[in-house]
């Protein structure tokens, strides 16, 4: 079964400043990595995705940056706000089955 | 509006009674999926549906069971809860589709489960 490492476990970080989460996964035919946000008391919603095609994808102050060849991906979060404060998984396509492995999850807290 | 809903939100029941989680969606979507998961940590999937009368089980291991019998209804049974099945209960919706990317998961706001 095809594993996803996610790093840290836990982020604490200052409001204005730069959160970084990576991920490392292992052999895979579909190159579809989704990151997902879950505050507490919700279930995980699909925050940004990134496909083979590009580098790098960025939505507002949200950035996944890709690297096929070493396998592994990662979000950073421009000038981090008290809002981000959520826990975040990213994922990775289980075979052709429409299934996702998540990583481990990492805990971001932005201090005011 | 289109939404997956999950209830009960919170359900606290004593050793060995039988219990169903409830998962409706109104997307239309064909896939749907089962997720335990602990405050704050990894999802394990536990059970996942392809459509109609189509279930598998998932990576995680459970004693739960999963039924399909309408697109947009897809309810998890406990025959005998103990405490160890306490956890957050997450069920998520996606869309078919024949192409190679998947596709995003919708994911209910979760059932909280405590055994006593």
């Amino acid at each position: 079964q095809q594993q996803v490492k996610q790093s840290p476990q836990s982020l604490i970080v200052q409001k204005g400043g730069i959160s970084i989460i990576n991920c490392a996964y292992e052999n895979t035919a579909f190159d579809y990595f989704p990151w997902y946000q879950q505050f507490p008391g919700k279930g995980p919603a699909l925050l940004i995705a990134i496909r083979p095609d590009v580098s790098e994808k960025k939505e507002g102050r949200f950035t996944i940056s890709f690297n096929k060849s070493a396998k592994q991906f990662s979000l950073h979060i421009m000038d981090s706000q008290p809002g981000d404060s959520a826990t975040y998984f990213c994922a990775a396509p289980s075979g052709n089955t429409g299934k996702l492995i998540f990583g481990q999850g990492t805990t971001l807290q932005v201090k005011p | 509006e289109a939404d997956i809903y999950q209830t009960p939100r919170y359900l606290v029941i004593g050793t060995g009674k039988k219990i169903t989680l409830e998962c409706s969606q109104t997307m239309g979507h064909d896939k749907m999926y089962w997720y335990q998961q602990d405050p704050g940590m990894e999802l394990h999937l536990i059970h996942y549906s392809y459509g109609v009368n189509s279930t598998e089980k998932g990576d995680l291991s459970s004693e739960s069971t999963v039924s399909r019998i309408r697109t947009e209804h897809f309810p998890l049974t406990l025959e005998s809860a103990r405490p160890s099945h306490t956890s957050q209960y997450l069920c998520a919706s996606s869309e078919e589709r024949q192409t190679r990317y998947l596709n995003e998961q919708f994911f209910g706001p979760g059932t909280r489960l405590t055994v006593l």
